[in-house]
This record gives C-alpha cells, sequence and structure tokens, in this order.
C-alpha cells in the first residue's frame, strides 16, 4: 500500500505570493491533518478535514486554508506569504479519525519564503 | 501545550536497550500515550500507543506506570538507524490533533 504522498517536496517562494500544498493519504483513509515544522515552534497543528469537513483547527491565521476533496485527497493554502512562512509542513492520515487509529505521515513539503 | 515533559537528549550505545521516559502527569482517563519518532528531515512515524497496559509490538515496547503518570518506552536492541528525535504524546479524546512537545533526541553510538 502506498504511503502518504505530498506535493511539491520543495517550493520556494517571495514574501506577498500565495502557495497551495497537496497532499493524497493513504487509500482508504478519510481523515488528513496537517502540520507546521519550524525550528523554533517545533510541530504545530494546522488543521484536519474527515469527510471534506474541516473538524478540527489549529491557532494559525486566516491566512492558512485548506480544504478535502470527495477522494480524500487533501490541499492547504497559505496567502500572502510571509517570511515566517517558512517551513516544513506535514500531512497526516488516518483510517477512520476517531481520534485512537495511528495517524501516518508524508515527507512533507519544504516551503522556503524569500 | 503539550501535557508531556521529556528529557531533550539521551545517548545510547548500538545494540543495547535505549529506554527513554516521559511524564504525563496530568493524564485524562480517556487519553492514550503515542510515540512517535522523527530521522532529521522526514516525516515522524508512529511508533507505539497504549492506554494503560503495558505493549509491544516488532519496534519497541511502552511501558505505562499504574497510576499513568509516566511511561517509558523501550527500543530492545537500538541500532544507528533509531537514531532520532522520540515524541511522547498524550493524544486528546475525540481529536486527530496531536501536539508535540520538543521530544528527545536519542543518538546511537557505534
Amino acid at each position: 500500500k502506498a504511503g502518504v504522498t505530498q506535493t511539491p517536496r520543495y517550493l520556494i517562494k517571495t514574501r506577498g505570493q500565495q502557495v497551495t500544498l497537496s497532499c493524497s493519504p493513504i487509500s482508504g483513509h478519510r481523515s488528513v491533518s496537517w502540520y507546521q515544522q519550524t525550528p523554533g515552534q517545533g510541530l504545530q497543528f494546522l488543521f484536519e478535514y474527515f469527510s471534506e469537513t474541516q473538524r478540527n483547527k489549529g491557532n494559525f491565521p486566516g491566512r492558512f486554508s485548506g480544504r478535502q476533496f470527495s477522494n480524500s485527497r487533501s490541499e492547504m493554502n497559505v496567502s500572502t506569504l510571509e517570511l515566517g512562512d517558512s517551513a516544513l509542513y506535514l500531512c497526516a492520515s488516518s483510517f477512520e479519525g476517531n481520534s485512537y487509529n495511528e495517524q501516518f505521515f508524508g515527507p512533507g513539503t519544504r516551503l522556503t519564503v524569500l | 501545550d503539550a501535557k508531556t515533559t521529556q528529557p531533550p537528549s539521551m545517548d545510547c550505545a548500538e545494540g543495547r536497550a535505549a529506554n527513554l521516559p516521559c511524564n504525563h502527569s496530568t493524564i485524562s482517563g480517556n487519553e492514550y500515550v503515542y510515540w512517535y519518532r522523527q530521522i532529521h528531515s522526514q516525516g515522524p512515524q508512529y511508533i507505539i500507543h497504549g492506554l494503560k497496559n503495558n505493549e509491544t509490538n516488532e519496534m519497541a515496547s511502552l511501558i505505562i506506570t499504574e497510576d499513568r503518570k509516566s511511561s517509558t518506552l523501550i527500543l530492545p536492541h537500538a541500532t544507528l538507524r533509531d537514531t532520532a528525535v522520540y515524541y511522547c504524546i498524550v493524544r486528546q479524546g475525540g481529536s486527530e490533533k496531536l501536539v508535540f512537545g520538543k521530544g528527545t533526541k536519542l543518538t546511537v553510538n557505534p
């Protein structure tokens, strides 16, 4: 079974631009969560989607948004990029999304904002 | 904020057991203890989880104290490839949200 895939793996943008990152969960998984990892703040939860609905949201500004499609694939978007948005963005999928299934993480997208 | 406390770093000799401690004194009755690890710049990898009984799988063993206020992850025969940051996480009931602390950087030495 293929693991969680994320595209692109690396991305360079400039301040003020917007970016869209994609995540394909493991086949059959319906829950997708997104995390941001920076050296200063560590791994922080962004949001979680289950059956195309956002179920949980972390403490990030409205510039960070996401969505999930009917095939469970998910995208996250960051608008008006800031230098501080440079980070590794990770997505994770789980089967039932019932909080006791393990989450499987993808390799991440490394975003650099210049 | 993370509900767990871990030592920032530990060393272990290759072939020996690595015992990684975690304190979670405010854990609630329906919260599980999860362990993940992250090898440099890769996505975190699930290791094991438990509620109150000790658990074992092909990767590790998890020992949870009777009062559930602390736990220990045991890698029975550490290899160089086990060098990683290990995160102990208390999983909030009804939520997929994982709250990561700073973890323990385990270095396995030859």
